[in-house]
């Protein structure tokens, strides 16, 4: 079945900085990547979605691109600010079910130091 | 409009007893979709539904969970016969058709078993 890797599972960075998360896909059928953003005790907050008929997608801070070839997709926050402090999380729809279900990596915790 | 409403937010109830789970979707959104998060981890999809259609069940660990959608709108998950690995957050998304369109989360409903 489809799996997702996500890396890193901790990332630390001065205000300010840049950060990066990676993921990895399995299922080369996949054609929708969400990124969600979760603050401790609340829900999961949709911040970018990107589908596979294009290679990269911003909005302000926040961009993700996409590398069908090799199966993985990444999420930049630039000038990252304390706010941005929070559990991120990338999915994969499962593209061969045609359902919308999604398939979620284990989380990245980003911590913004002021 | 109101987002994705679930209740109760917070269940406490001894091993072996039953449990139902409550799910008010987006007015309109016509997939709707559980999931669970265990503690410190990436969420687990356990069932969809589209419309009239018959609904996934492929994520429902075992025969002790059930869900049923009732008027294409509420949905209420059952967990029979609880167990202490039950224990997790259970989250509701809902969206306006599968597929690619975003899914939306309720605050979850926290569940613990003693």
């Amino acid at each position: 079945g489809e799996n997702v890797e996500q890396h890193p599972s901790t990332l630390s960075v001065q205000e300010g900085d840049s950060a990066v998360i990676k993921c990895t896909y399995s299922d080369s059928a996949s054609n929708y990547f969400p990124w969600y953003k979760q603050e401790l005790g609340k829900r999961p907050q949709l911040i970018i979605d990107i589908r596979s008929n294009v290679g990269e997608k911003k909005d302000q801070r926040i961009a993700v691109t996409l590398n069908k070839t090799a199966k993985h997709f990444s999420l930049h926050i630039t000038e990252t600010q304390p706010e941005d402090s929070a559990v991120y999380f990338c999915a994969a729809v499962h593209g061969s079910s045609n359902t919308g279900k999604l398939i979620f990596g284990q989380g990245t915790t980003l911590q913004v130091k002021p | 409009g109101a987002g994705v409403s679930q209740s109760p937010s917070n269940k406490v109830t001894e091993k072996g007893k039953d449990v139902e789970l409550r799910c008010d979707p987006i007015s309109g959104h016509t997939a709707l979709y559980w999931y669970r998060q265990s503690l410190g981890q990436g969420l687990e999809f356990l069932i969809y539904f589209q419309g009239n259609s018959a609904p996934d069940k492929s994520g429902l660990p075992s025969d002790r969970f059930s869900a049923e959608r009732t008027g294409g709108s509420v949905s209420t998950l059952t967990i029979q016969r609880t167990q202490q690995e039950d224990s997790a957050v259970y989250l509701c998304a809902s969206s306006s058709d599968r597929g690619l369109k975003p899914q939306h989360f309720g605050d979850g409903t926290r569940l613990s078993i003693l």
